[in-house]
């Protein structure tokens, strides 16, 4: 069974500042995808990770993936009210029957004070 | 991506009674899935609905309680059966377009927020 653990679970940090979400996973996979969620709405796709040592940068937020760790990263940089959300990372089992099923970690609220 | 629209966004239902919610896509995808996120809590799939055959349930979740039709490539319904108060979710589906991508990128629908009573 695949499982995901995310950390930290909360997370409030001051305008500027930088931090890192940690997401790792249990089971072989080469698919890992970040996801938004502002309260009372869905999930807007921020990330694709699909090999070992992709490493995406869009804005103040960079993603990254190390296979062998079974591990990806979300580094926020100078971080702005803006930023303030859940995020959630989800996992694919390796390429084949049921690799479409993501599992999700419980996700990191953040939350930016200015 | 594709545009994803849920019917109702939000209800709220008596214990015992059933509501069917629909997932309506602009555009032909390949699969389609449906996700409960419970209060301040993670996204679980509960199936795959499957275009043309029975849905594939996860473990947990059964068609008595989850019955879901998907009668083409751009629609699907998910009905909550004889609903509890546990059952009180935001309740979302999401795709995957049609076409080969390395990513299999799914794509979520707005949700649809259930309170049971």
């Amino acid at each position: 069974e695949l499982k995901v653990e995310q950390n930290p679970l909360f997370l409030s940090m001051q305008e500027g500042k930088n931090y890192t979400i940690y997401c790792n996973y249990s089971t072989t996979s080469d698919r890992l995808y970040w996801y938004r969620q502002d309260p009372g709405k869905s999930l807007e796709s921020l990330f694709v990770l699909l090999s070992n040592g992709a490493v995406k940068q869009e804005g103040r937020l960079m993603a990254s993936l190390d296979t062998k760790a079974r591990l990806s990263t979300l580094h926020i940089t100078a971080a702005v009210h803006d930023l303030s959300a859940t995020y959630f990372c989800a996992v694919a089992p390796i390429s084949g029957a049921g690799s479409y099923q993501l599992t999700f970690g419980k996700g990191t609220k953040l939350s930016v004070i200015p | 991506s594709a545009v994803i629209s849920q019917k109702p966004s939000r209800d709220i239902c008596q214990r015992g009674t059933s509501l069917t919610i629909q997932c309506q896509v602009d555009s032909q995808v390949t699969m389609m899935f449906w996700y409960r996120q419970q209060p301040g809590q993670s996204l679980t799939l509960i199936a795959t609905a499957n275009q043309g055959s029975e849905a594939t349930y996860e473990s947990g979740f059964v068609i008595d309680k989850f019955p879901i039709s998907r009668p083409n490539l751009t629609f699907s319904t998910l009905t909550v059966s004889n609903m509890s108060p546990e059952d009180s979710s935001i309740y979302l589906c999401s795709v995957k377009p049609l076409g080969f991508r390395p990513s299999n990128e799914q794509f979520f629908g707005p949700g649809t927020r259930l309170t049971v009573l």
